[in-house]
Parts: C-alpha cells; sequence; structure tokens
C-alpha cells in the first residue's frame, strides 16, 4: 500500500512568511510524529498525535510552530513568521498504534530554506 | 534524561569488508532500540529493533545487531557491505510516558563504502 508522503517536497520562503507542510500518514495509523532534521542539531522530536489529539508537544520549539491533525488522517504543521533557523528537512511519520514497541514509518521530508 | 550517541560521524569502508557502527544510549527505564537508514534525499527506513528477548537482533539487507545491556550499547554489524550500503545510519532509543512511542536519535553515521 502506500506510504507517508508529504507535500510540499521542497518549500523556499521569505523570512517572515508563514508556511504550511501537510502529511498524509498511511490508512488506519493512529499515531502520527513531526521531526527535524537540520545540520546543526540532528534530528528532532516536534510533536506527536494519537488521533487528533496532541498529548505531547514537547518538542515544538517556539510558540511559532504549531500542528494540527484531522480526522484522524491528515497532519498540518505551520510555521508562523518563519526565521532562517527554520530551515531544515521536516520529517513526519506514523504508526499503527501508539505503544513504544511500535514501528515508525516516515515519509521523505519537506525540505524547507528560509531566506 | 535518555540519549544516544553514535561514537563515529563517517565509517569509510571497502566494498565487501565487514563494518559497525556504533551505538550508546542511556536509559533507566526498559529501552526499546531501532536502528534506521536513510538513504540520499529520501526518509527513514527501519533496518531492525530490540523490544526485549534475544539479543542479537537480525534485520534487513545483512544487517544484524547485539543489544547489551551491561555496556548499554547497540552496535550495528554487516559482514560484507556493498556500494549500495552507502547512507546515513540511525541509532534511536523509544521513549515517553504510557504509551507515547516518540524517538530519540543520535547524530547518526554516514558509511561511505568504496569500491
Amino acid at each position: 500500500g502506500a506510504g507517508v508522503s508529504q507535500s510540499p517536497s521542497n518549500k523556499v520562503t521569505e523570512k517572515g512568511k508563514d508556511v504550511e507542510l501537510r502529511c498524509d500518514p498511511i490508512s488506519g495509523h493512529t499515531a502520527l510524529y513531526w521531526y527535524r532534521q537540520s545540520l546543526g542539531q540532528g534530528l528532532e522530536f516536534l510533536i506527536y498525535f494519537q488521533g487528533n489529539s496532541a498529548p505531547d508537544k514537547s518538542g515544538l520549539p517556539s510558540d511559532r510552530f504549531s500542528a494540527e491533525r484531522t480526522g484522524g488522517s491528515v497532519s498540518t504543521l505551520t510555521i508562523q513568521r518563519t526565521q532562517q533557523e527554520d530551515s531544515a528537512v521536516y520529517l513526519c511519520a506514523s504508526s499503527p498504534g501508539t505503544s513504544r514497541l511500535e514501528t515508525q514509518y516516515f515519509g521523505p521530508g519537506t525540505r524547507l530554506l528560509v531566506l | 534524561a535518555q540519549s544516544v550517541t553514535q561514537l563515529d560521524s563517517q565509517v569509510p569502508v571497502f566494498e565487501e569488508a565487514p563494518v559497525e557502527l556504533r551505538c550508546n544510549y542511556s536509559s533507566s527505564v526498559s529501552v526499546y532500540l531501532f536502528w534506521y537508514v536513510q538513504y540520499p534525499n529520501q526518509g527513514l527506513q527501519l533496518l531492525l529493533k530490540y523490544l526485549s528477548g534475544s539479543t542479537l537482533v537480525k534485520g534487513i539487507n545483512g544487517f544484524e545487531a547485539e543489544f547489551n545491556k551491561s555496556q548499554t550499547s547497540f552496535h550495528l554489524r554487516k559482514p560484507s557491505v556493498h556500494i549500495s550500503d552507502t547512507a546515513e545510519y540511525f541509532c534511536a532509543v523509544s521513549v515517553g510516558e504510557g504509551n507515547t512511542g516518540k524517538l530519540i536519535f543520535g547524530q547518526g553515521t554516514t558509511l561511505q563504502v568504496k569500491p
């Protein structure tokens, strides 16, 4: 079946603009995760969804970052007033359940460049 | 706090030679450990995982890893590498309270297989 998809694959924006990144998880997967991959910080957890609720938002770096998930499926990560340090690859992953034992399946990522 | 350390940022090796990528973790609770591979411009793909039971875990593409609780290590090995194994490899530990399964990643090891 189809894997996790993300759009856009690349996004170039100007400092101060808002951006929206989309994630389509594997159908039926309950859990959805957002991670950020940057040169200086490596791979960092941002936020986790269980269904439509987000029990763990501890990785969001500032209040400029927000995310939502609707219908237990698609998720959108929004970055307001983008800064150059937001430049990174944003990865989405989903898993069938919410247990720590579950394998997470990753999308190809959205590469964000803030000029 | 739980953390993961990958001791080598880059590992160059000749084709058909054996390789070991090192990973150490710190955790005060039961651990679930993962190795993921990332090919250029792609998302992460699971190689193998340790949840419980046998400490020697076999994964895809001929990779295996050994969980060593006393040394808090989870090193990845392959007896004979191919050019196609050139990629970045990430060790990760599953953390989180209850059933949240967010991953903490190491900094990654770039495996460069030379002909």
